[in-house]
């Protein structure tokens, strides 16, 4: 089956400090891509998506993901945390209109 | 900004018993989706819904599993026989246009303990 891959179970920054969060794909032609965040006792909230076209895609709250087809990878970013940012960040790929999620990252922000 | 509501938030049941997850999609969408997080897990996809029918499912949705939209506005899980391993949060999701680059609008999720 297919699946995403994302390889950071758990990260800790300092706040202030910039943050990358990986996410890799096996699909051989360009999917549609997602990056959804959940804190703690909430719903998934939607950060940024991408289907074609720039292949630098910004979202809400200041971050931006980039498509990498040479790398299947389309990681996500941060130039400065803020403590606000803790919770988990989850990759997922569009598949005919059901998604299949990584394994998310837990980000730990550190004052 | 309107938004997927569950309820509710949690429940705790007993193996066997049979629960009712509800949702209220927002309001102008057209296509509904159950997903469900075991604890530690991938969230994973359970099924999609459109126009009263099943569009998908997958392997985990068997036939202890039924949807249905029993008014215009809820959308709803049943488990008919619950079993210990049925224990995670179930998320409801909602979109516009059913596709596969689309945005599916997730609500806080309901979660479920089988003892």
């Amino acid at each position: 089956a297919q699946s995403v891959t994302q390889p950071d179970i758990h990260i800790t920054v300092s706040e202030g400090a910039s943050l990358e969060l990986r996410c890799n794909y096996p699909y051989g032609a360009t999917p549609y891509l997602f990056w959804y965040v959940q804190s703690p006792g909430q719903g998934l909230q939607l950060l940024l998506k991408y289907f074609s076209g720039d292949t630098l895609v910004q979202g809400i709250k200041g971050f931006e993901a980039e498509f990498k087809r040479s790398q299947s990878s389309f990681n996500l970013r941060k130039p400065s945390v803020h403590w606000s940012d803790a919770a988990e960040y989850f990759c997922a790929v569009g598949l005919r209109g059901q998604l299949t999620f990584g394994s998310g990252t837990q980000l730990t922000v550190l004052p | 900004e309107p938004e997927v509501t569950q309820t509710p938030s949690h429940q705790v049941t007993q193996m066997g018993q049979e629960v009712i997850l509800r949702c209220v999609p927002i309001s102008n969408h057209l296509y509904f989706y159950w997903y469900r997080q075991i604890l530690g897990q991938k969230v994973e996809f359970l099924v999609s819904f459109y126009n009263n029918e099943i569009s998908e499912k997958s392997e985990i949705f068997d036939d202890q599993f039924s949807v249905e939209r029993p008014d215009g506005s809820n959308f709803t899980l049943k488990i008919r026989s619950t079993k210990l391993e049925d224990s995670a949060m179930y998320f409801c999701a909602s979109g516009s246009a059913g596709t596969a680059q689309e945005t599916q609008y997730f609500g806080p999720g309901t979660r479920l303990l089988v003892l």
